[in-house]
């Protein structure tokens, strides 16, 4: 069974701080890879995605993530946060393009202005 | 992008009735819809598949009997919370897929049982 481990259940910063959020998974075959945002008031939506190719994608509003295999990690990065980059971040890992896809705890990020 | 839309937002009723939510999506056809329940400060928990034309998918642990779900078009699926109790109270997501993977999710709906 595949599992989501964020490491970070709550982060504090400062705007213009950089950004790193872990997110590791177990499972052994291929996998499609996502993070989701949830801004406050609002439903969940798809901040980037990897399918294959690249490893380091990117996504909206300056979020990149690097796809790291030998470590099983895909890592969210942003090099300076903005006060509008608080909500709700989920991990999300599928192994088909059916769109089951397991959710890792999520890491609430507020930003201070 | 893809919309999915829920309905109602809010709903709040009284212990032992029974609730329906709807998850449309509305500019593409979903062979397949998801339902999550959603704790505070919690994740999503997967609750089961709804495949359009046949039966849901239940995760282990969901009582099926309790969580109806029916998938009756390539745009609507239907949650319903039968004989409803405050344990049932939660904020239930639907989210749904073009087979590419990526989910669309609908904007939650926020169950207040009595």
């Amino acid at each position: 069974a595949q599992s989501v481990s964020q490491h970070n259940h709550h982060v504090i910063l400062s705007e213009a701080a950089s950004l790193e959020l872990g997110c590791n998974y177990s499972y052994g075959g291929t996998v499609n890879l996502f993070w989701y945002v949830q801004y406050p008031g609002q439903h969940l939506q798809l901040l980037l995605k990897y399918f294959s190719g690249d490893p380091l994608v990117k996504g909206i509003k300056g979020f990149e993530a690097e796809f790291i295999k030998s470590k099983f990690s895909f890592n969210l990065r942003k090099p300076s946060v903005q006060w509008s980059d608080t909500a709700e971040y989920f991990c999300a890992v599928s192994n088909t393009n059916a769109g089951k896809s397991t959710f890792g705890d999520g890491t609430t990020l507020t930003v201070k202005p | 992008g893809a919309v999915v839309s829920q309905h109602p937002s809010r709903v709040i009723c009284k212990s032992g009735t029974s609730v329906k939510i709807e998850c449309r999506s509305l500019d593409f056809q979903a062979t397949t819809m998801f339902w999550y329940r959603q704790f505070p400060k919690k994740s999503l928990m997967l609750m089961a598949t709804s495949n359009e034309g046949s039966k849901a998918t239940y995760e282990q642990g969901v009582e099926k009997d309790k969580f109806l779900i029916n998938h009756a078009s390539l745009t609507l699926s239907t949650l319903t919370v039968t004989s409803a109790h405050p344990e049932d109270s939660s904020f239930y997501i639907c989210s749904a897929s073009q087979n590419t993977g990526e989910l669309f999710f609908g904007e939650g709906s926020r169950l207040t049982v009595l």
